[in-house]
């Protein structure tokens, strides 16, 4: 049982270049989302999705697009990548539907470093 | 601006003495959640508390809340040098999906 699973695990960009960061999960959860971790400030909210079709902007949204074609994938574009998006990048996953007190899945992590 | 705050943000103890961590929040929530870190990992899930429960536990772990205050502690009793990690609570704002983070305890506990 894989979980959640994220790609690439490290990756360096320039600055100016775009990237896709990968994220699935065979749970067959409805609910996906997209944090970003730096020092000190905790984990921060960027896209999150209640199911394939749906997506929505959480706190720190600006500069990353998101798309959910399926359940199982929940990929994060950077168009043109900036210094200030260095950081860890999570991506989360928990059963929905209409029981919305389920628990979070996350995978372990994308560090992305921009040059 | 971020939905919980930890308190304390650092906490040293000795292996063997309690831990208590605790998490305020700003709006009305359905649940509120505890997750472990450890250093460079992914989080993992440590327990879930609904808005109509006061009180949770599962083994070591301690979890109270308190609606009125916007506020829940985390207990971790009879501490060992494994539970070094960091500590977070997450809260999902009533009438949302958006599950929003504290910006964490960070736990030593000292063999």
């Amino acid at each position: 049982n894989a979980g959640v699973t994220q790609t690439p695990k490290f990756q360096v960009l320039k600055t100016g270049q775009s990237m896709t960061l990968q994220c699935a999960q065979d749970m067959n959860h409805e609910y996906m989302s997209w944090y970003r971790q730096d020092p000190g400030m905790g984990l921060r909210l960027i896209h999150y999705s209640v199911g394939a079709g749906i997506t929505d902007q959480g706190e720190v949204p600006n500069g990353y697009n998101v798309s959910r074609s399926t359940t199982e994938d929940f990929p994060l574009r950077l168009l043109s990548a900036a210094p200030s998006q260095t950081s860890v990048y999570f991506c989360a996953s928990s059963y929905s539907g209409t029981e919305r007190s389920s628990p979070l899945h996350f995978g372990n992590g994308t560090r992305l470093t921009v040059t | 601006s971020q939905q919980g705050e930890e308190d304390p943000q650092a906490l040293s103890i000795q292996e063997g003495e309690n831990a208590t961590m605790n998490c305020s929040y700003k709006t009305s929530i359905n649940n509120l959640q505890w997750y472990r870190q450890n250093s460079g990992r992914g989080l993992v899930h440590l327990i879930l508390i609904r808005s109509n429960e006061r009180e949770k536990h599962s083994g070591r772990l301690r979890v109270t809340l308190d609606t009125s205050k916007k506020s829940s502690s985390l207990l971790i009793t009879a501490s060992r040098a494994a539970d070094t990690a960091s500590y977070f609570c997450a809260t999902d704002a009533s009438g949302t999906y958006k599950y929003i983070f504290g910006t964490g305890t960070r736990l030593k506990v000292l063999a």
